[in-house]
């Protein structure tokens, strides 16, 4: 089955410094891959995606993910985290091929950014 | 462009009554799916809905649970006899016909069940 993994549960980062948020992939055949992030009591936002083509992905408020075949990870980055970048941040994989868009989501990632 | 419209964003009921949660896609938008989300957890999908077709019900519980997406009007998504269980955060999200893969979230409804 189509499935994603968010090996943390929160991610600490000083405000300024580079974060990272790590997801890796099981998939059968090629995977569309998404990021989104979730503030308090709010929907989610989508960040990216990738479908196809260039292995570094540039999204929303200046995160970028970088697909990685060999290693089934699909990690999101930022170069310089915000405070306004603390939220809980979601890997999801669509789950079956052509005719069905369905997500299967990850758990989820706490960032907190420390001014 | 109005977003993806979710009401009630709260919804309080005691066990044994009717829920029923109501989405508005985006405009131009002809799919709709429907997540839960419970505490602690990621989203589960639900179902997923064409106008008037349910093309994927995989994720509902299978009874007392149920979606429509009407040819006019909102999604709904309907928990008959709710029990403590139920209580999550309810997403709908919704993606244009020429688009499908990117999905587009409201901002949930909350139901929590006494």
């Amino acid at each position: 089955a189509q499935s994603v993994a968010q090996p943390e549960d929160q991610v600490n980062v000083a405000e300024g410094n580079p974060l990272t948020v790590k997801c890796t992939y099981s998939v059968s055949g090629n995977p569309y891959l998404f990021w989104y992030v979730q503030y308090p009591n709010r929907g989610l936002q989508f960040l990216l995606k990738y479908i196809t083509g260039d292995n570094l992905v540039k999204g929303s408020y200046g995160f970028e993910a970088e697909f990685n075949k060999s290693q089934t990870s699909f990690h999101l980055k930022k170069p310089s985290a915000l405070v306004s970048d603390s939220a809980l941040y979601f890997c999801a994989v669509r789950v079956l091929p052509y005719g069905n868009n369905r997500l299967a989501f990850g758990k989820g990632n706490q960032v907190v950014v420390i001014p | 462009n109005a977003g993806v419209m979710q009401n009630p964003r709260h919804l309080v009921r005691r066990r044994g009554q009717e829920a029923r949660l109501r989405c508005s896609p985006m405009k131009g938008h002809s799919h709709v799916y429907w997540y839960r989300q419970l505490p602690e957890e990621g989203l589960k999908f639900m179902v997923y809905l064409q106008k008037e077709n349910i093309i994927d019900e995989s994720g509902m519980p299978k009874e007392r649970f149920s979606a429509e997406f009407p040819k006019e009007g909102p999604s709904i998504l309907r928990i008959q006899q709710v029990v403590r269980g139920d209580s999550a955060a309810y997403f709908c999200a919704s993606s244009p016909p020429n688009n499908q893969e990117t999905q587009y979230f409201g901002p949930g409804t909350r139901l929590l069940v006494l």
